[in-house]
């Protein structure tokens, strides 16, 4: 199975503030990266496919890059309503697989 | 407006069955590969199964593999999702996603909790 390690696991910021968030495949996953989005009490949605490719109605603030097996989520300035938890998913191969989220929390 | 709704979910007794359905609007249904994820309380999301358009190919996790079976109803725009021999550790909630390689859509979703 192919794992996928995100860090960091919780990140502290300000509204304003540009972060940068990490996804880490355990072998190489070409672009086959998507980027979730889950409020608290929400169902997921998705903000990014295949590594960068935008997705209708996703702010223009998010953005994603990343081949092989780093990967990175962008927010650029972060809005209140961006704290929430973000995960990695890989559909390279079978078993689809998650990475364990990073909570974004306001500092 | 692309609807996925899930029904069926509940308090279970382990060992017990229990079936997830999830119906499906505002796209067509039959184009589209569909797969359910789960997720247990405070954790993270784990995917299940997935089944192609036609529903002749299927695909499990190992954990669920032998006591679930992803089905669906092109007819009805239904997905289903048989749980077989339920575990606690299958307790969770369970999504109902449209599988376009990422899950661009997903229901609101429908709690399972296997306990005596």
């Amino acid at each position: 199975d192919i794992m996928l390690t995100q860090s960091p696991a919780t990140l502290s910021v300000t509204p304003g503030e540009s972060i940068s968030l990490s996804c880490r495949a355990s072998q190489s996953i070409s672009t086959n990266l998507h980027w979730y989005q889950q409020k608290p009490n929400e169902s997921p949605r998705v903000l990014i496919k295949y590594a960068s490719q935008t997705i209708s109605g996703i702010p223009s603030r998010f953005s994603g890059s990343g081949s092989g097996t780093d990967f990175t989520l962008n927010i650029n300035r972060v809005e209140p309503e961006d704290f929430s938890v973000y995960y990695c998913q890989q559909s390279n191969s079978w078993p689809l697989t998650f990475g364990s989220g990073t909570k974004l929390e306001i500092k | 407006e692309v609807q996925l709704v899930e029904s069926g979910g509940g308090l279970v007794q382990p060992g017990r069955s229990m079936k997830l359905s999830c119906a499906a609007s505002g796209f067509t249904f039959s184009s589209f590969p569909m797969a359910w994820v789960r997720q247990a309380p405070t954790k993270g999301l784990e995917w299940v199964a997935t089944i192609s358009t036609s529903g002749g190919s299927t695909y499990y996790r190992d954990s669920v593999k032998g006591r679930f079976t992803i089905s669906r109803d092109n007819a009805k725009s239904t997905l289903y999702l048989q749980m077989n021999s339920l575990r606690s550790e299958d307790t969770a909630t369970y999504y109902c996603t449209r599988d376009t390689t990422s899950f661009d859509y997903w229901g609101q979703g429908v709690m399972v909790t296997v306990s005596s």
